[in-house]
């Protein structure tokens, strides 16, 4: 069965700290893809990044970057210098059949 | 671009009573979805729908029905409302493929009492 672990439920720095939200993903696909939602304390879902499992190069996108390895299922998040502004619940999630299978989230809090 | 639309924002019911969350895409998806979201349990689905007229099951689809008579439009029905069922709820779509991302709308906040 498809399963994604976010085994960090709570995380707390201070601004301007590098943080790393971490998922594992369980699958026997060898055809999948990989999203990260970020939910701000207003509450909406917003999509982040995708990546599909034929690319392990890493993104970044300013503050943000991923590194996805295949070798050890995992598909991290880090932000880097984190601002207030990034606190939030993050999601990590893969598609399951036809719909996305979500973790668990993490929540990150960003003190000043 | 109003992406996808959910009706009402809040809502609080008594234990037995019924209601439907409305949902409503402009963007042309084939693939429609409903989530629940509980404090510190990520999102579930309820149910999905990947084109009109045709919906299935999700991982948690007791106490609730759907239908899809229309490309745009994928309501959620609630026939006998019990407290188990306050949740945050999120209805979502995507194009006909699995490389794309879910668009979610901005989620129905659901207490029953």
């Amino acid at each position: 069965a498809q399963k994604v672990t976010q085994a960090q439920t709570e995380i707390s720095v201070v601004e301007k700290e590098d943080v790393t939200l971490d998922c594992v993903y369980e699958t026997r696909d060898t055809t999948y893809y990989l999203f990260w939602y970020k939910q701000p304390p207003s509450g909406e879902l917003v999509f982040l990044i995708r990546r599909n499992s034929f690319d392990e190069q890493n993104e970044i996108s300013g503050r943000y970057s991923w590194n996805f390895q295949k070798s050890t299922s995992s598909f991290n998040f880090t932000i880097t210098a984190s601002q207030v502004v990034d606190s939030a619940v993050y999601f990590c999630a893969q598609n399951s059949g036809y719909a996305l299978n979500f973790g668990k989230g993490t929540s990150l809090l960003v003190t000043p | 671009n109003a992406g996808v639309t959910q009706t009402p924002k809040f809502r609080i019911l008594k234990i037995g009573q019924s209601m439907t969350l409305q949902c409503t895409q402009d963007m042309n998806h084939n693939y429609m979805y409903w989530y629940r979201q509980d404090p510190g349990m990520g999102l579930k689905l309820i149910y999905y729908s990947v084109g009109a007229g045709i919906t299935d099951k999700g991982e948690v689809p007791n106490g609730y029905n759907v239908s899809r008579s229309t490309t745009e439009d994928f309501p959620l029905r609630l026939e006998l409302a019990a407290p188990s069922q306050t949740s945050v709820y999120f209805c979502a779509s995507r194009p006909g493929t699995m490389n794309t991302e879910a668009f979610f709308g901005q989620g129905t906040r659901l207490t029953v009492v």
